[in-house]
This record gives C-alpha cells, sequence and structure tokens, in this order.
C-alpha cells in the first residue's frame, strides 16, 4: 500500500451535472474521512465512516451530497445538481485506530462551470 | 473542539530551525494536540502529536507548556520541502473529526 488514491485528481463539470469522486483508503485501516478545502482555508470535515458504517456527518454535507462505503474498503462521495460553491478540493482520509494520525490522500480537485 | 491560535506567516532561514507557536488557552484535559502541513496542492501529513508529554519524531519535536495552553512545533533544521501550511489542531477523546483553522504558512528562505 503506498496510500491513500484518490480518483479523479480533477474535475471540471458543469452546474447542474452530478460528479462521483472515489477514495481508496490504506487497506488496514478501517476508518474514513472525507474533507473538503476551499482556496486559502484549512479543510472542513464532512464525513466518517468505520468499516462501511457512516457514524458521523457535517450540517456542511447538504442532501445534495451522498457518502458510502458499501464493503467497508474504497469509498464513494456523490454531489447531486453540482453549484458553483460546490468548486473545491475534496481530501479524503483514513486511520487505523481513532488516536492515530490521519493520511490524507492528494484530494480531487472540483471546478463546477 | 477548542479553538487553537497561529500566526498566519512566518519565515526561516534554510538549515536554521523553526518554533511555529499555537496557542490554545481553552484546551480541555482529554484533548490531544496534533500538527500537520500542507505542500501545495497536496492534501495535509501528519507531523505529530501529543498530549502532556514533550514528543520528537523524524520529522520533527512537540513542546508542550506545562499548563498546555500553548505548543510549539520544532523544525531542527529548516529545508527548502519544509515550506508548507502547518495546522495546529485540538482533538478530544470523545472526536471523530479535526477543525483545522487557516493555519501558519511557512516559507524558508535559501
Amino acid at each position: 500500500d503506498t496510500g491513500v488514491s484518490q480518483d479523479p485528481r480533477h474535475k471540471i463539470t458543469k452546474r447542474g451535472q452530478n460528479v462521483t469522486f472515489r477514495c481508496d483508503p490504506i487497506s488496514e485501516h478501517n476508518r474514513l474521512y472525507w474533507y473538503r478545502q476551499t482556496l486559502g482555508q484549512g479543510p472542513e470535515f464532512l464525513t466518517y465512516f468505520q468499516n462501511e458504517a457512516q457514524l458521523e456527518k457535517s450540517r456542511l454535507l447538504s442532501d445534495r451530497f451522498s457518502a458510502e462505503r458499501p464493503k467497508g474498503s474504497f469509498s464513494t462521495l456523490e454531489i447531486q445538481r453540482t453549484e458553483q460553491g460546490d468548486s473545491a478540493m475534496y481530501l479524503c482520509a483514513s486511520s487505523l485506530a481513532r488516536w492515530d494520525g490521519y493520511t490524507f490522500g492528494s484530494g480531487t480537485r472540483l471546478t463546477v462551470v | 473542539d477548542a479553538k487553537t491560535t497561529q500566526p498566519n506567516s512566518m519565515e526561516s532561514n534554510e538549515e536554521e530551525p523553526v518554533h511555529l507557536p499555537c496557542n490554545h488557552s481553552t484546551i480541555s484535559g482529554t484533548d490531544y494536540i496534533h500538527w500537520y502541513r500542507q505542500l501545495p496542492s497536496q492534501g495535509p501529513e501528519y507531523v505529530i502529536h501529543g498530549l502532556t508529554s514533550n514528543v520528537n519524531n523524524r520529522m520533527a519535536s512537540l513542546a508542550i507548556a506545562e499548563d498546555r495552553k500553548s505548543s510549539t512545533l520544532i523544525l531542527h533544521r529548516a529545508t527548502l520541502r519544509d515550506a508548507a501550511v502547518y495546522y495546529c489542531i485540538l482533538r478530544d477523546s470523545e472526536g471523530n473529526q479535526f477543525y483545522f483553522g487557516t493555519g501558519t504558512s511557512l516559507t524558508v528562505i535559501p
């Protein structure tokens, strides 16, 4: 395992379209997190999975956003009916235990035009 | 999670030590102090974390004040590769998320 992989690295989409991002965590990590980062700001928490269970969601995660981790391995984050305000870097991270440091992926940069 | 305060930016000369301060006056007894850094166009990278005692690893040292209301990340010998935004974060014993803030942008001067 070389780390947390995110795909795609960049995505440009038209307003109103749906997009889906994928995250492959480090294989033995059972905890997976999604964060969003806009220019000049630190990352903001979106949601957290322990294995396949989504245990925590931020109020930033509007009803247009949905995240899944069906088999407790990879995760997807879908944004429906994208808006320009959704333009950001979407970061995925994983960890083995609550007290461990996170390993972040390089992120997916979304641009909504 | 309790809030942290960091300077917006700092500069250091290459090969000199760097001390990055963080104030967290409202820290609770169960809050861990974490440091991450983020290079341009990359995700944040874990640096170090601690609770009460000073901590050392291959990347840096973390010095925690006796009252735990402040901490300092120490890079012993800055290199150009250390130029990044450094985030000081508090994480409580129950939380599953980090609150990153805006961090300190470190510039390393050759």
